[in-house]
């Protein structure tokens, strides 16, 4: 069965450090993909990276980068340059299969709190 | 481009009463999945439609349930509500297409379900 982990219930960062949050996953499956996410107390989930399993290149999206390491079976999101508006919890998500069947299982979460 | 939207954001019922939530996914997304968030169980997975029709489902009770038109647009339902059911409901919509772009699962603001 696939499974995320977090390990880090929460994190404190000073602003305009990076920040990496912590994902190890576990699947049987050759083929998946890998997600972060975003959630404010507001409740929306908003998404910040994906990268596929066959992807050969790190994800980038802006300050947002994934290291994703096959062999290890991580998928760390990096956060350059934090700003007071990181402060959310961040959730780690896995589908299995590239394609079809729409079903995520997440991680526990990582509260981030970015000190001024 | 209008993003995952979703009705009621909140709403409080009481406990044997039904509920019904409603979501209109991203234009063009045919994938249309449900979630429920709560404290002590995280995100869970619900059900996923596809082309109007359930793909996948996760471990919950006949209680809750759901449909898709062919408009994409869906709607799940919780009868016979209990204290437990309180939470958070999220929905996602997906292209479910080849590539990055096909493969990245959006959601929406959530409803904010309280039973007492």
């Amino acid at each position: 069965a696939q499974k995320i982990t977090q390990t880090q219930p929460g994190m404190f960062v000073q602003e305009k450090e990076a920040v990496t949050l912590d994902c190890t996953y576990d699947t049987s499956d050759q083929s998946y993909g890998l997600f972060w996410y975003k959630q404010p107390s507001s409740g929306e989930m908003i998404f910040l990276i994906y990268q596929g399993s066959y992807d050969e290149q790190n994800a980038t999206e802006g300050r947002y980068s994934l290291n994703f390491q096959k062999a290890r079976k991580s998928a760390n999101l990096v956060i350059s340059a934090s700003q007071l508006g990181d402060s959310a919890m961040y959730f780690c998500a896995m589908r299995e299969g590239v394609q079809g069947a729409q079903k995520l299982v997440f991680g526990q979460g990582t509260r981030l709190t970015i000190n001024p | 481009k209008a993003g995952v939207t979703q009705t009621p954001r909140y709403l409080i019922k009481t406990r044997g009463q039904q509920v019904t939530l409603s979501c209109s996914p991203i234009s063009g997304h045919r994938s249309v999945s449900w979630y429920q968030q709560t404290p002590g169980q995280g995100l869970q997975f619900l059900f996923e439609y596809f082309s109007e029709t359930q793909r996948n489902k996760g471990n919950f009770p006949g209680r809750f349930s759901g449909r898709q038109f062919s408009n994409s647009r869906s709607e799940m339902n919780v009868s016979t509500l209990e204290l437990g059911d309180s939470a958070l409901y999220l929905c996602a919509s997906s292209l479910d297409a080849k590539g990055r772009a096909g493969n990245t699962i959006y959601f929406g603001e959530g409803s904010w379900l309280t039973v007492v």
